[in-house]
């Protein structure tokens, strides 16, 4: 299995900033994912991003919102743009594992914003 | 209506009962039902998978599909204070998984 890291593990950030998280995975990936989970809600996929390529937004997620970087094989960031509470939630990242329905997370990204 | 419905709990039980779980669908194309635990600030981990209808167990944990009725459940056996997380149910026709809310669970020493 493979083992995800993201950065910052926990922010506060002020309303009308950015923030980046940083995904980093120990061995190559082709498939990467964004997810957000908000309390009470389901975990929602935001993007698909493959290495190489423009990444895939789901349905009511923009790029200008949400851009994604993804530069090799073992990275990605999520940038979340001009923030307001509404933006407050937990997201994560995940990998592709050997089975379709398999996917490994990391421990999550805790965005606060006031 | 949404993709996934599952009842978000919370759930309270002593130890060694047998915890319930359970979710219904509506995309009839789902192949691949999940089960993932979510422990307090982790990420979701894989705990049980099942391909199309039947049962499925695994030491404590029985996981069962039934496609007719687009219905899924989990048990747990014997639970233990170690099986106090989130549960949530995803299912899948391809690599995208789609979540159910997550039911969390306690068992009280």
């Amino acid at each position: 299995s493979a083992v995800i890291s993201q950065k910052p593990s926990r922010d506060i950030c002020q309303r009308g900033t950015s923030l980046t998280i940083q995904c980093q995975v120990d061995s190559q990936v082709t498939m990467m994912f964004w997810y957000r989970q908000q309390p009470g809600q389901s975990l929602t996929l935001i993007a698909t991003a493959n290495q190489g390529s423009e990444a895939t937004y789901e349905s009511g997620f923009v790029i200008d919102k949400f851009p994604i970087s993804r530069p090799n094989l073992t990275f990605s960031t999520l940038t979340v743009s001009n923030m307001s509470p509404e933006d407050s939630s937990i997201y994560l990242c995940s990998v592709e594992g050997d089975r379709p329905y398999e996917q490994y997370f990391g421990p999550g990204t805790r965005l606060t914003v006031t | 209506q949404k993709e996934v419905e599952q009842d978000p709990g919370p759930l309270s039980v002593p130890e060694g009962a047998i915890v319930s779980l359970n979710c219904t669908y509506s995309n009839s194309a789902f192949q691949y039902f999940m089960w993932y635990r979510q422990y307090s600030r982790k990420g979701p981990e894989l705990l049980m998978y099942t391909y199309s209808s039947g049962n499925k167990e695994d030491g404590r944990f029985t996981a069962q599909v039934d496609k007719s009725s687009k219905y899924i459940s989990l048990f747990i056996r014997d639970s233990q204070p170690s099986d106090s997380a989130t549960y949530l149910c995803a299912m899948s026709d391809d690599y995208k998984l789609s979540f159910g809310a997550g039911t969390t669970v306690t068992v009280r020493a």
